[in-house]
């Protein structure tokens, strides 16, 4: 177990350009959510995947933010036209089916100039 | 709809002494509540957690719990603390979502621990 890993750790993009982020979760895992915690907050929950399906987005997740997890295993999440106020930690995590659980990654810390 | 209040934003102690973190919860269901510990530049390790039963839980690095459901509250307890326990702490509740359990956290605790 070498539990969930998430690049880059940190990533700093100029305004309007399109970042991506990866998340592998623990391997027998097959819940995965995204989070996103701004400065001096709790994390707040985007979205969270059972094997490939997405099964819920929060309405923090505008049109800008996509998720996938194409194969049911590691999963990316892509802001397109970044703007300031998306300067934050996105932070993944994993767990079971029936799980009482979630396993949190390092996160990766972006910011937008 | 469930929330976590965490009543101080910041918690300065010194070394060997006891500490306790509120934390207060709105939830019209039942409720799992987590502690997570989030040391500088890294993400959530999992403290301790409530699903049911005793309502004095014990979790890693010498914390305990305290869920009190008539006070809708868990408050985290260590009765000596060490350097090493300053981060910042954050209480969750699990809110099932299709069958997967979404965590709502609190705004977090600083805890710093001064020599």
């Amino acid at each position: 177990d070498t539990g969930v890993s998430q690049n880059p750790r940190h990533k700093i993009t100029k305004r309007g350009q399109n970042v991506t982020f990866r998340c592998d979760p623990i391997s027998e895992h097959n819940r995965l959510y995204w989070y996103r915690q701004t400065l001096g907050q709790g994390p707040e929950f985007l979205t969270y995947f059972q094997n490939e399906a997405q099964l819920e987005k929060s309405r923090l997740l505008s049109d800008r933010f996509s998720a996938e997890r194409p194969k049911g295993s590691f999963s990316t999440l892509e802001i397109q036209r970044t703007e300031q106020g998306d300067s934050a930690m996105y932070l993944c995590a994993s767990s079971l089916v029936g799980g009482d659980t979630q396993y949190f990654g390092p996160g990766t810390r972006l910011t937008v100039l | 709809a469930q929330s976590v209040t965490q009543l101080d934003s910041q918690v300065p102690v010194f070394e060997e002494a006891p500490v306790e973190l509120r934390c207060n919860y709105s939830s019209s269901v039942s409720v799992y509540l987590f502690w997570y510990v989030q040391y500088p530049n890294q993400g959530l390790q999992l403290l301790l957690k409530y699903l049911s039963g005793s309502t004095l839980v014990k979790g890693i690095n010498g914390f305990e719990a305290e869920f009190n459901k008539s006070q809708t509250s868990f408050h985290l307890r260590k009765p000596s603390v060490h350097i090493s326990d300053t981060a910042e702490y954050f209480c969750a509740v699990s809110v099932t979502v299709l069958g997967a359990q979404k965590l709502v956290f609190g705004q977090g605790t600083r805890l710093t621990i001064n020599p």
